[in-house]
Formats: C-alpha cells, structure tokens, sequence
C-alpha cells in the first residue's frame, strides 16, 4: 500500500471550512484513497473515498488532483464535533482490504 | 439498530491469563477485521476474515488468535505470549474484500494487563 503524510495537527474556526491535506505521491493506479476520522477513544468513522474524480457525499468533499498524489478532505462547515484525528489512507481495491493508519491529523475545532 | 457490539468496553487481566474480546456485527457483513491500537498511534492489523470458517494474519498476529465459526462473530483471543497486551482493540467489519468498501468499526474494548 502507498504511504500517505499528513500535517500532524491542524486549527480551524468553528463555521469555516476546513481543508486537510494529505500527500500519497508513491499511490499506484489501483488504489483508491480513504478518509477516516477517530473522536478520541471510539472507534474510526469511515468518512469518503475516491480514485480518481473529486467525490462528495454528507460529511465532506474529497479532491484528488490530476496527477493522484495528493488529496484534500474538506468539512466545508466544521462544528465542534468535527474534533477528531483524520487519517488517509491509500488502500488496494483488489483483495483484502487492509487499512494501513498512520498517525493521522489531529484537527481541533475553534469556538 | 445495525452495528457492530464489542464488549466488555474495558477488561482487566493479570500477566499470563489468555483473555477473549468479543465481536459481532449484524450487517450481515462477510468480511471481519481486528485492530491494535497503541496511545497516540494508528491502528495495526491483527488478523482479518474474508468468510467463515477462513482468516488471515495481518500485521501484527504473534500472541493472538482468532475464529469465525459464525458470519456474526469474530472474538479474538489474546494469549499469555502476547508481550505487551495492553492496548485499545478495535473490531471492524466490511461488506466483503474486493471493492473499494467502507469498514465499519464498533466501540472498541480496552484491554488493561498487569
């Protein structure tokens, strides 16, 4: 699987949109890349994925440029509850699905 | 509600006891994970499941093991071999290993050994 680098931490106000970067410059073309998020001492909470085209859903966008080494998740209007580490991760789309979870961003949320 | 239960949410255990970490999931899900994760750390494969009856090791399976008698249930079993037991155990489960699909995890059980 691609190794993924992630800001270590990041602030962002409550109400702003908050970008989180994420860089997999050694992704192969088959690997899709996921977002997960961790609210401290649950479990992960699968957030979006995508391969090549920017892919939207309820919780975020998720932009992947042209080249597919890197990406951006973006809140587009974060709250309070949005505090959490946020991992990437670039993950085979052929046979098991082992999730490899660095260290993530831990991404606070401002009042 | 569909899900997937994890219990006890906190264990304790004496140095050298095998315990059990109990997983299920009603999302008639076929494939089951296990993950270990350390303070401040991300989380590392242990054993992973793709139909009963069959799993692989991950990462990190020395002192562990595991079985899948049930599509439901995965419990995974540390043993005395295990050096450092003590950590946040995770389960997860997907709807299978070939596509690009989400896991689900549960709560988590955090195991304590003294």
């Amino acid at each position: 699987d691609a190794k993924t680098t992630q800001p270590t931490s990041m602030d962002c106000a409550e109400g702003r949109a908050a970008n989180l970067p994420c860089n997999h410059s050694t992704i192969s073309g088959n690997e899709y890349v996921y977002w997960y998020r961790q609210i401290h001492s649950q479990g992960p909470q699968y957030i979006i994925h995508g391969l090549k085209n920017n892919e939207t859903n309820e919780m975020a966008s998720l932009i992947i440029t042209e080249d597919r080494k890197s990406s951006t998740l973006i809140l587009p209007h974060a709250t309070l509850r949005d505090t959490a580490v946020y991992y990437c991760i670039a993950n085979f789309i052929q046979g098991a699905q082992k999730l490899v979870f660095g260290q993530g961003t831990r991404l606070t949320i401002n009042p | 509600d569909g899900g997937i239960t994890q219990s006890p949410k906190y264990l304790f255990r004496k140095e050298g006891q095998n315990v059990t970490l109990s997983c299920e999931q009603n999302l008639n899900h076929d494939a089951m994970y296990w993950y270990r994760q350390d303070p401040g750390q991300g989380l590392r494969l242990i054993y992973y499941s793709q139909i009963v009856n069959d799993f692989q090791k991950g990462d990190i399976a020395e002192g562990y093991s595991v079985s899948r008698e049930k599509k439901e249930s995965f419990p995974l079993t540390v043993t005395s071999a295990q050096k450092n037991p003590t950590a946040f155990y995770l389960c997860a489960s997907s709807m299978g290993l070939a596509g690009p699909y989400e896991q689900y995890f549960g709560p988590g059980t955090r195991l304590t050994v003294t």
